[in-house]
């Protein structure tokens, strides 16, 4: 079945440091690939989406390219803030048409930025 | 605020006692979908709703829980005899799919935090 697998956390990084949080997947044919991020105390929020091979989804300065050759969907922000601060959960849905539309998401990373 | 609304937000319940929550997706969205996140876990799929057919249940959705969505707008989601084991946050979520080839968009609730004791 589909499945996701994220790097290991946390991680804290100091302000305006570079970014990167690991995502790779397993899936049968060319599935769409999402960010979410969960502020503290709010609920999960779309970051950004990719949905076909090399499509790069872009949001409040973070990127992420879609890579078919290596089934990866890496996370990377060129500058942190404090307020980026949050847990990061990478999620696929599945390519069939027609399919369900569910999510399969990975464990989340916690990312702390500090002053 | 027109985003998904859960209620209640916080559950406390003793072992064996039945829950219920609600969810009140975003205005129109045909799809409607539960999830249940563990601490240190992504979200999980339960189930989901087109309008008001229930299309698919996942296997973590034991007989004890049960899912409905009455005229396609709001859900409810039931479980019987709680146990320890269901102590979670349960998260809904919503999505306007207008055809089969759309990448609906799912948005989510702030979920309600069960504790079983």
């Amino acid at each position: 079945g589909d499945s996701v697998t994220q790097m290991e956390g946390p991680v804290t990084l100091s302000e305006e440091a570079f970014l990167t949080i690991n995502c790779t997947y397993t899936a049968t044919g060319y599935p769409s690939l999402f960010w979410y991020v969960q502020y503290p105390g709010e609920g999960l929020q779309l970051l950004l989406k990719a949905t076909k091979a090399d499509d790069k989804g872009s949001n409040k300065g973070f990127e992420a390219t879609y890579r078919k050759e290596t089934t990866s969907f890496h996370l990377e922000k060129g500058s942190v803030q404090v307020s980026d601060s949050a847990v990061y959960f990478c999620a696929l849905r599945g390519a069939l048409t027609g399919a369900n539309s569910k999510l399969t998401f990975g464990k989340g990373i916690t990312l702390s930025v500090r002053p | 605020d027109t985003g998904v609304s859960q209620n209640p937000r916080h559950k406390i319940t003793k072992r064996g006692q039945n829950v219920t929550f609600r969810c009140d997706p975003i205005s129109e969205h045909n799809r409607l979908y539960w999830y249940r996140q563990t601490l240190g876990q992504g979200p999980e799929f339960l189930t989901y709703f087109q309008n008001e057919a229930q299309l698919e249940k996942s296997r973590l959705l034991s007989d004890r829980f049960s899912a409905e969505r009455p005229k396609g707008s709001f859900s409810t989601l039931e479980i019987q005899r709680t146990e320890q084991g269901d102590s979670a946050m349960y998260l809904c979520a919503s999505s306007l799919r207008e055809s089969a080839r759309d990448t609906d968009t799912q948005y989510f609730g702030p979920g309600t935090r069960l504790t079983v004791l």
